[in-house]
Parts: C-alpha cells; sequence; structure tokens
C-alpha cells in the first residue's frame, strides 16, 4: 500500500531534550516536506527536499533540522525542542513537488513541557 | 509565500444539501488543488485543477476555477456525515517550488 509513515504520532518530551520524528514513503518519491499545523492556521512549511542531498528551508524553519540521505526517509530534528514549537506535525511526500497531487503522513502530535 | 484563502471559514449544513467552499489567492498559478482533513488526520488529495482548465469532476465533488478572479470553488453534493471534515485549497508558492496551504473551511454535515 502506497504511503507515508510517521512515527511517533505522539510525543511529549520536555525542554530542550532532542528528539527525531520519522518520516518513510514507499512511493519513490522526489520531493518530501515538513509542515506544522497549529490551530486557526493553514499548513506552514518547515523545510522541504527535492530529492536526496537536496534539502532547502520553508517559511518557518527556525528550530528544525532535517536530512535527506536516502530518498525514501526525511527525518525532523528537533535539537532543543521549546514549547513554542507544540504542535501537530505533518510529513508529506509527491512525485514531483507542487505540481503533482502530495501524499500526507497521519500526523505527529508534539507537546514540549 | 503566496497563500490561498477559503470562505467560509465553517460551514453547518443538512446531510442531503449541497455544500459550497470557495478558495480565493493572489498571484498567477499553474494549478490549484483541494485536500480534506479529518480532525487531527493527514490531508487526502481531493482535485487537481490546472490553470487551462475551468472544471473538474470527481464523483460527488466538482471544482471549478476562475483565472481572470483568482478563485476555485469546491462543490460536494448531496452530503453526507462522513463528509464532516476541513477542506482547504493549495497553490504553488510565488517561487513556484512549494505547495502553500489556505487555513480551510469547516465543514459540518449533520445527520
Amino acid at each position: 500500500e502506497a504511503q507515508v509513515t510517521q512515527n511517533p504520532r505522539y510525543l511529549i518530551t520536555v525542554t530542550g531534550k532532542k528528539l527525531t520524528v520519522t518520516c518513510s514513503q514507499n512511493m519513490n518519491h522526489e520531493y518530501m516536506s515538513w509542515y506544522r499545523q497549529d490551530p486557526g492556521l493553514g499548513l506552514r512549511q518547515i523545510y522541504y527536499s527535492m530529492n536526496v542531498e537536496v534539502t532547502d528551508k520553508g517559511d518557518v524553519p527556525e528550530g528544525y533540522k532535517v536530512s535527506r540521505k536516502e530518498k525514501r526517509n526525511f527525518p525532523l530534528i528537533l535539537e532543543s525542542p521549546s514549547p513554542n514549537q507544540t504542535s501537530l506535525y505533518f510529513c508529506a511526500s509527491s512525485p514531483a513537488g507542487w505540481n503533482t497531487e502530495a501524499f500526507f503522513g497521519q500526523g505527529t502530535r508534539l507537546t514540549v513541557v | 509565500s503566496q497563500q490561498g484563502e477559503e470562505d467560509p471559514q465553517a460551514l453547518s449544513i443538512q446531510e442531503g444539501e449541497n455544500a459550497t467552499m470557495n478558495c480565493s489567492y493572489k498571484t498567477s498559478i499553474n494549478n490549484l488543488q483541494w485536500y480534506r482533513q479529518n480532525s487531527g488526520r493527514g490531508l487526502v488529495h481531493l482535485i487537481l485543477i490546472r490553470s487551462n482548465e475551468r472544471e473538474k469532476h470527481s464523483g460527488r465533488l466538482r471544482v471549478t476555477l476562475d483565472t481572470s478572479k483568482k478563485s476555485s470553488s469546491l462543490l460536494i453534493t448531496a452530503s453526507r456525515a462522513a463528509d464532516t471534515a476541513s477542506y482547504s485549497c493549495a497553490t504553488e508558492d510565488n517561487y513556484g517550488q512549494n505547495f502553500v496551504f489556505g487555513p480551510g473551511t469547516r465543514l459540518s454535515v449533520l445527520p
């Protein structure tokens, strides 16, 4: 089954404790992206990747890191989480960027206390 | 970044009625997409309409695009309780590289 898998689905952590949210897709898509969703706002893009070893900042990259060492995986790293990073996070992939349909993971609800 | 803006922000209808949601955007686009999101879940792609298309259908969904008015509409006919969700439009950003999503229209279909 074609899918984007995020883990974990729920995470509660403390300020400053490094964490990684994993994202994996099995559709051989070139484009992958991370978004955060906060109440009343549309998805805001954190980082995106057009292909392996190619990543770029989205609209809200501060406090986040990503890597794209292989096509299927695109982990999101929070080196020192802060409470303002409490949010619902989504990973997405598509064959070729904005010009094609995007597939989304089920989301990771992160709480930083 | 360019962003689509949906209207209305929220909509409540009875089962069996039609629901219409609108999306306006600011600059020229190559395509516009509509997505559905059930509460707290990932977005699901509904329809992609290209700038040279005026209307597309998929089951009970009908999407129109008016590039002169920079707007699109999503019509759901004969709505069902299962259609209750948030519906967002997505366009490309000013650099033509990324999806940009609007905040969405929250649709409630009452049984």
